[in-house]
């Protein structure tokens, strides 16, 4: 069976600092691998997804299937960054997959 | 463009008492719809998912359960609450198996 695994409960970090939020997973097949942020009282939302290899609100994840990783990274952390985010991974099936969230709390 | 909701927003309920929560989607059809159920520290719990009108599988047995009535309505249920049903209850959709999905706003559920 798959697995998330995000090995950080909370990250603190300064503004302007850089950031790592960390997720590995196990999964023998191609996955589809995505990131999701949810800001203080809203919604749940897409952040962004591996196949699009694309750069939202300066993060950037890289899918390494050598080390069955999708770390989330961002190289200058804003307060407005602070917030929770899930990795998350979907196969072929209708059964997505998400790791338990890390709370990211960026401080001026 | 594609909307989902969610009601109530908050719901306080004695322990023993019925439960209905409602989802649903627009501007979309046959959506892939799902029940989370997501507790700090621990993640987003997947209950159930339907792939269309009457198809409900469960992921978690426990003393929830889930309808489907409509291809853009889903129905979160509960005949008699108890304390461990207290959370935050989200519904999410997706147009296909594997993509992204799409999230609604949750309902706070308290069960006292």
């Amino acid at each position: 069976a798959q697995r998330v695994t995000q090995p950080e409960k909370l990250l603190s970090v300064f503004k302007g600092a850089p950031v790592e939020l960390k997720c590995n997973y196990s999964y023998s097949g191609s996955p589809e691998l995505f990131w999701y942020v949810q800001y203080s009282r809203q919604r749940l939302q897409l952040l962004l997804r591996h196949i699009s290899r694309e750069s939202i609100k300066g993060f950037t994840a890289d899918l390494n299937k050598g080390e069955t990783s999708f770390h989330l990274k961002k190289p200058f952390a804003q307060e407005e960054d602070s917030a929770m985010y899930y990795c998350a991974l979907t196969t072929g099936s209708y059964i997505p997959t998400f790791g338990r969230g890390t709370s990211l709390i960026v401080h001026p | 463009s594609q909307t989902i909701h969610q009601w109530p927003a908050t719901l306080v309920q004695p322990v023993g008492s019925p439960l209905s929560l409602e989802c649903t989607v627009e501007g979309t059809s046959n959506p892939n719809l799902y029940w989370y159920r997501q507790a700090a520290g621990r993640g987003l719990q997947l209950l159930f998912y339907s792939v269309g009108i009457g198809q409900i599988s469960s992921e978690v047995p426990q003393n929830l359960s889930a309808s489907r009535p409509q291809d853009r309505q889903f129905i979160l249920s509960s005949k008699k609450l108890l304390l461990s049903d207290s959370g935050f209850y989200l519904c999410a959709w997706s147009q296909l198996a594997g993509y992204e999905q799409y999230f609604g706003p949750g309902t706070r559920l308290t069960v006292t």
